[in-house]
């Protein structure tokens, strides 16, 4: 199973987009990418998943190298309420520290 | 909508006490996940069932802790004795996972322990 590495933090200003990088170079062929997050206190919500192909919902898009040693999590324009801890968990259901994402104003 | 359910909220008791912790995974699912939140370890995942069986607990220390799925909509954990350090939010989720796709995790809002 992937272990998943992430920057611990990144800054963006609102309305810009957040690009946050993951680090999944030990990912098998069939093992699917994840991306959850985590506001303040709450349970981590989940976002986008993919496996090859890149992806898109109402709430971000995700790009996954063609390698998919890596992944990228688009958030197009982001607002205050996108400031959350970002996780991209291995297939096996583990959580590393994230990227705490804060959005200024 | 369907959410999974975490009782209690929050406890605060003394050390040596027993705590239970129980989850209400969402209906039709079949893997619930228990993991543990502070601020110096991050979230830490503790055990998971699927189908009800135990598939992993390696990550929960197994001479006090102890996770159980008595029927499909009830898990429990247990900390007996509990300790200060066991002081965390207590996180359960539940997900559908079919063949090696293990499909959306949904969380509830976490079980606040605080252990004096």
């Amino acid at each position: 199973d992937a272990k998943t590495t992430q920057p611990p933090s990144m800054d963006c200003a609102e309305g810009r987009a957040a690009n946050l990088p993951c680090n999944h170079s030990t990912i098998s062929g069939n093992e699917y990418v994840y991306w959850y997050r985590q506001i303040h206190s709450q349970g981590p919500q989940y976002i986008i998943h993919g496996l090859k192909n890149n992806e898109t919902n109402e709430m971000a898009s995700l790009i996954i190298t063609e390698d998919r040693k890596s992944s990228t999590l688009i958030l197009p324009h982001a607002t205050l309420r996108d400031t959350a801890v970002y996780y991209c968990p291995g297939q096996n259901f583990v959580f590393g520290p994230g990227t705490r994402l804060s959005v200024l104003p | 909508d369907a959410r999974v359910t975490q009782t209690p909220r929050h406890k605060v008791t003394e050390m040596g006490q027993e705590v239970t912790m129980r989850c209400q995974p969402i209906l039709g699912h079949n893997t619930v996940f228990w993991y543990r939140q502070t601020m110096m370890q991050g979230l830490e995942l503790l055990a998971y069932f699927r189908n009800r069986a135990p598939l992993d607990d390696s990550g929960m220390p197994k001479d006090r802790f102890s996770a159980e799925m008595p029927d499909a909509t009830l898990a429990t954990l247990k900390i007996q004795p509990s300790e200060p350090r066991d002081s965390a939010v207590y996180f359960c989720a539940s997900g559908l996972v079919l063949g090696r796709v293990p499909g959306e995790l949904f969380f509830g809002e976490g079980s606040r322990l605080t252990v004096l």
